[in-house]
């Protein structure tokens, strides 16, 4: 079957820019996760939706970045105003409820001018 | 999440067994040890998971020691196929989520 699909593969912006990233969950996974990954910082948690549940944005750098999740399928990640160290592969996760495997997608690399 | 300790690097041969340790001395009862491999290019990738009992599954093997402070992924018969980023992630079952990734071990294979 499908595993989680991200577009677009690569980003491009220029620096004060708005982008939108895109993350298809796996079907009938209820949880989903944002991580990213750039070289100084390592993989690191950014968001995690669990089916109707309030989000836990506790790892979101700052308040420039949102994200949603509509209908509990696809979500979007926004990122205002990037700045250069926003440039970073950004990750989609998704899974069962609960604490078992996740299955990430290919990514987003965000490269920000 | 607990922390986890795991040497930066390793090297191995094409076809031998190769012992990934990692150290967790501060685990608690209820946190299981999972690991995630990162192949060049690609997003992390689940490997197996365990709590107290040595797992196996297609991929590899998972030696936990009976203090639950260490534990061993083992792959058996390494390919260039291998060659990635292991991540060792403590995970409280009834916690938060999220993965938390240290910096991992990135294993290199030679021909």
């Amino acid at each position: 079957g499908a595993g989680v699909s991200q577009s677009p593969s690569n980003k491009v912006t220029e620096k004060g820019k708005d982008v939108e990233l895109r993350c298809d969950p796996i079907s009938g996974h209820t949880a989903l996760y944002w991580y990213r990954q750039s070289l100084g910082q390592g993989l690191e948690f950014l968001i995690y939706f669990q089916g109707n549940s309030a989000p836990d944005k506790s790892g979101l750098p700052s308040d420039r970045f949102s994200a949603e999740r509509t209908g509990g399928s696809v979500s979007t990640l926004t990122i205002q105003r990037t700045q250069q160290e926003d440039s970073a592969v950004y990750l989609c996760a998704s899974n069962l409820a609960g604490p078992g495997e996740q299955f990430f997608g290919p990514g987003t690399r965000l490269t920000v001018l | 999440d607990a922390k986890t300790t795991q040497p930066n690097s390793m090297e191995s041969n094409e076809e031998e067994p190769v012992h990934l340790p990692c150290n967790h001395s501060t685990i608690s009862g209820t946190d299981y040890i999972h690991w995630y491999r990162q192949l060049p290019s690609q997003g992390p990738e689940y490997v197996i998971h365990g709590l107290t009992s040595n797992v196996n599954n297609r991929m590899a093997s998972l030696a936990i020691a009976e203090d639950r402070k260490s534990s061993t992924l083992i792959l058996h018969r390494a390919t260039l196929r291998d060659a990635a980023v292991y991540y060792c992630i403590l995970r409280d079952v009834g916690g938060a989520q999220k993965l938390v990734f240290g910096q991992g071990t990135r294993l290199t294979i030679n021909p």
